[in-house]
């Protein structure tokens, strides 16, 4: 069974930037042609994808957020990681990283627990 | 391309036919999946290309639609279904969105 964990700081300065690791377990990043991505979802609020990556690398975002994320994969390590830069209390939110149900669509099937990330001094 | 959801809450008792109705600002053809989300968990996938029932999702749910007009019907509410439900867009040209959600409580 496919599993995935996100970890990272829980709490980030505002202007830094925010960085999070999705472990895969169950299953490997670059088998099966499937894209892995980032949502988002502040407290009490909604969710917001924040972006995606193809297992070839290729890369995929949220045009409200892409001058400041970056998201990348580590074939041999069997994650991919998040990057947001220049955060702000607005990007406090619980992060989740996923994979999508099939090669063929976006839907997400698989999703980590979440991690709080909280933007503050 | 913008999602809306409609009601954006509702109380409901167990045993009732709910029905929550998604709206696409274009038309996105049958790339709509839809989710439910309890408090403190991630969500899960319920429904994919607008009507196809995940694997192990209870026959009650039920979506349909195509193009701008999606639904998500339960037809007889259980309890553990109380959660909100979000629909997502899945088109490749504009990236993905989801829909505002909506919460369904017990009446």
């Amino acid at each position: 069974q496919l599993q995935l964990q996100e970890s990272g700081p829980g709490l980030v300065k505002p202007s830094e930037t925010l960085s999070l690791t999705c472990t895969v377990s169950g299953g490997s990043i670059t088998s099966g042609r499937y894209y892995w991505g980032w949502i988002r979802q502040p407290p009490g609020k909604g969710l917001e994808w924040i972006g995606s990556i193809y297992y070839s690398g290729s890369t995929y975002y949220n045009p409200s957020l892409k001058s400041r994320v970056t998201i990348s994969l580590d074939m041999s390590k069997s994650h991919f990681s998040l990057k947001l830069n220049s955060v702000t209390a607005a990007d406090t939110a619980i992060y989740y990283c996923a994979r999508v149900h099939s090669p063929s669509d976006s839907c997400f099937e698989y999703w980590g627990q979440g991690a709080l990330v909280t933007v503050s001094s | 391309i913008q999602l809306t959801q409609s009601p954006s809450s509702l109380s409901a008792s167990v045993g009732d036919r709910v029905t929550i109705t998604c709206r696409a600002s274009q038309g996105i053809s049958s790339y709509l999946a839809w989710y439910q989300q309890k408090p403190g968990k991630a969500p899960k996938l319920l429904i994919y290309a607008a009507s196809t029932l995940q694997s192990g999702v209870p026959s009650r749910f039920s979506g349909s639609g195509s193009g701008t007009d999606f639904t998500l019907t339960i037809s007889s509410l259980q309890p553990e279904d109380f959660a909100t439900y979000y629909c997502q867009q899945l088109t490749s040209d504009s990236g993905v969105t989801f829909g505002p959600g909506t919460k369904v409580d017990i009446k």
